[in-house]
């Protein structure tokens, strides 16, 4: 079975400031795919940033960007210029192959202050 | 603002009552989800369906069932509740399958007292 685990269940980062948030995941399989989600208070899931567990390029979106390191196992999501908006909580997810059924961590809150 | 519709957004109950959460999915997307988010437990996929057909299953219980009907809205129905079963329970979407990209709702909160 798959698992995925995010170690750091807060973080706080200042305004402008780079802030990275871990996340290790155990799993067989070969074709699968990693995510961040940000979970604002609003309550709605948003996707942040995808990656294709066979391309070895790590994804960037904008201001957000990952580390992904297929043999450590581990998906750490890069937040460079922090904004007050950034506050949220960010879950980190796998799926195996193209099911759609995305397996989450716990979460990290992440709070940015000014 | 994702598209995908859930109601009702709170919900308050009794233990041993039944209720009904419904999803409009956003328009043209096929794939209907449904997660449970419980602060023990995070977030745990419940149920997926497609174009009206149950295409996989999660952690849900038997007390719990779903349907995805012709118009692709889903509904989520909770029997027997328990108060355990108080939860944020969501509801996303997707065109197709593989992409993992889901459009999710505001989700519905049930309290069961």
């Amino acid at each position: 079975a798959q698992t995925v685990t995010q170690s750091q269940p807060e973080m706080s980062v200042q305004e402008a400031e780079t802030v990275t948030l871990s996340c290790t995941y155990d799993t067989s399989e070969n074709n699968y795919y990693l995510f961040w989600y940000k979970q604002p208070p609003s309550r709605q899931m948003i996707l942040v940033i995808r990656q294709e567990a066979y391309k070895q390029q790590n994804a960037t979106e904008n201001r957000f960007s990952v580390n992904f390191q297929k043999a450590a196992k581990s998906f750490s999501l890069k937040i460079s210029d922090s904004q007050l908006g950034d506050t949220a909580m960010y879950f980190c997810a796998f799926m195996k192959g193209n099911t759609d059924k995305l397996i989450f961590g716990t979460g990290t809150r992440l709070q940015v202050f000014p | 603002d994702s598209g995908v519709t859930q109601t009702p957004k709170h919900l308050i109950t009794a233990t041993g009552q039944r209720v009904t959460l419904r999803c409009s999915p956003r328009s043209g997307d096929l794939s209907v989800y449904w997660y449970q988010q419980s602060l023990d437990q995070g977030l745990q996929f419940l149920i997926q369906y497609y174009n009206g057909e149950e295409r996989a299953k999660g952690n849900i219980l038997e007390r719990f069932s779903a349907q995805q009907f012709p118009d692709l809205h889903s509904e989520l129905n909770l029997s027997s509740l328990e108060l355990g079963d108080s939860a944020l329970y969501f509801c996303a979407s997707s065109f197709g399958q593989g992409t993992g990209e889901l459009f999710f709702g505001e989700g519905s909160r049930l309290t069961v007292l």
